[in-house]
């Protein structure tokens, strides 16, 4: 079965505290991407990577920091700068990093706030 | 910047109706747009994807249009279904970083 799983389904931080979530994907796709969903609002892209051990800075990059050491593997860690952790986080894979192809989503994971 | 804007924010319907999803985004040179859909607390499933080239897309219930030259296009939904209730998004891909820009979604709503 191929696809993209992120684990935890549910996150939850602690002030000050680092918190890693997992992005896998068994499709042989090059380029990986994190989203921020926010209530009532559209995705927003974090980081991206076009091939292993490279990535770029999206959007909202300042406070996350992620690693591509395989290519199936690109986790996000959200770090104690990031002041408004509360959301819900999307990764996705697509074949080639020119974005002409679709973005095959996970399910995503809720990181909450203690 | 891109910006994307998704009218009406919220829809209900009743079943059986045919309906339209309007998306618009302010800078014209794209190189594809692609409509998703959201299930409550879940990820995104890809529904259409038009690239730049293209007028409309079809599948199944689903017509997709793109109008570059105005900015904006459409998702017509046939002949609705209670299991079509899912938020819609829209997103464009442009410029040099190709990055991917969404909308703040269609919340869909169809009415046994």
């Amino acid at each position: 079965d191929g696809g993209i799983t992120q684990s935890p389904k549910y996150l939850f931080r602690k002030e000050g505290q680092n918190v890693t979530l997992s992005c896998e994907q068994n499709l042989n796709h090059d380029a990986m991407y994190w989203y921020r969903q926010d209530p009532g609002q559209g995705l927003r892209l974090i980081y991206y990577s076009q091939i292993v051990n490279d990535f770029q800075k999206g959007d909202i990059a300042e406070g996350y920091s992620v690693s591509r050491e395989k290519k199936e593997s690109f986790p996000l860690t959200v770090t104690s700068a990031q002041k408004n952790p509360t959301a819900f986080y999307l990764c996705a894979s697509s074949i080639s990093p020119g974005l002409t192809e679709t973005q095959y989503f996970g399910p995503g994971t809720r990181l909450l706030v203690l | 910047k891109q910006e994307v804007t998704q009218i009406p924010a919220a829809l209900s319907v009743p079943e059986g109706e045919n309906l339209v999803l309007n998306c618009s985004f302010t800078d014209s040179a794209i190189y594809n747009l692609q409509w998703f859909r959201q299930d409550p607390g879940k990820g995104l499933t890809s529904l259409l994807l038009i690239q730049s080239s293209q007028r409309e897309q079809t599948s199944g219930r689903l017509n997709a249009s793109l109008d570059k030259s105005s900015g904006r296009s459409t998702l017509y939904i046939a002949a609705s279904q209670p299991g079509d209730s899912a938020t819609y998004l829209c997103a464009v891909v442009g410029g040099s970083a190709r990055q991917l820009t969404f909308g703040s979604g269609t919340q869909l709503t169809v009415l046994p």
